[in-house]
């Protein structure tokens, strides 16, 4: 069972470049997530995307846009990368489908992205 | 918006049983999360509370009180293995909040 998968597992940047990491998930979860971990800081909501075609905003958006290619895909893109950009990135997917449901996430192994 | 507040350390001996607490201040709240993270791993979910009270799943319970604001989590005949960050979320709409996490280090 693949569950989650991202890639890439690392990768090195130079300030300005651009780059989508790329998320997909086999468990055919409505809800996907992309989160930032920042040592001391926890998990951070970047964006979500509740079903496919929607997407929204989540605690710090700023500096990344996300597609939700189909069911399976939800990409993260960085257009112009900074340093404060640098951090480990985790997409999640859960089967999270009304307003008051909170079913687990499950969470792919992370990218670990450096920007120079 | 949601906060959440947990320690950020606890330590304990092999075979113990440890608590880490976690308090939310939250609109719209509908449970309690917790999920443990290994270095240089993926989190991965523990336990959900909804309803106040205790729920056990093998060595690992979940408390919460809603009136309290309060929730917890209890590790039983505590292992090496158990030596990870312990996070609380709260959940609401789609979208749990995550505490900083709490690191647990099991000493032998």
């Amino acid at each position: 069972n693949a569950g989650v998968t991202q890639t890439p597992k690392f990768q090195v940047l130079k300030t300005g470049q651009s780059m989508t990491l790329q998320c997909a998930q086999d468990m055919n979860h409505n809800s996907m997530y992309w989160y930032r971990q920042d040592p001391g800081m926890g998990l951070r909501l970047i964006y979500y995307s509740a079903s496919e075609g929607t997407t929204d905003k989540g605690e710090v958006p700023n500096g990344y846009n996300v597609s939700r290619l189909n069911k399976r895909e939800f990409s993260l893109r960085l257009e112009s990368a900074a340093p404060s950009q640098t951090s480990v990135y985790f997409c999640a997917s859960s089967e999270a489908n009304s307003l008051y449901s909170n079913q687990p996430q499950h969470f792919g192994d992370g990218t670990r992205l450096s920007i120079l | 918006g949601q906060s959440l507040e947990q320690p950020s350390e606890v330590t304990a001996v092999e075979g113990a049983i440890v608590q880490i607490n976690c308090t939310y201040q939250t609109s719209g709240f509908y449970g309690l999360s917790w999920y443990q993270q290994h270095d240089g791993g993926a989190p991965t979910f523990l336990s959900y509370n909804a309803l106040d009270g205790l729920e056990e799943t093998g060595r690992f319970s979940s408390f919460l009180s809603r009136s309290d604001s309060y929730g917890y989590l209890l590790l039983q005949e505590l292992q090496m293995k158990d030596s990870a960050s312990y996070f609380c979320a709260a959940g609401g709409s789609y979208i749990p909040t995550f505490g900083r996490g709490t690191s647990l280090i099991v000493h032998p």
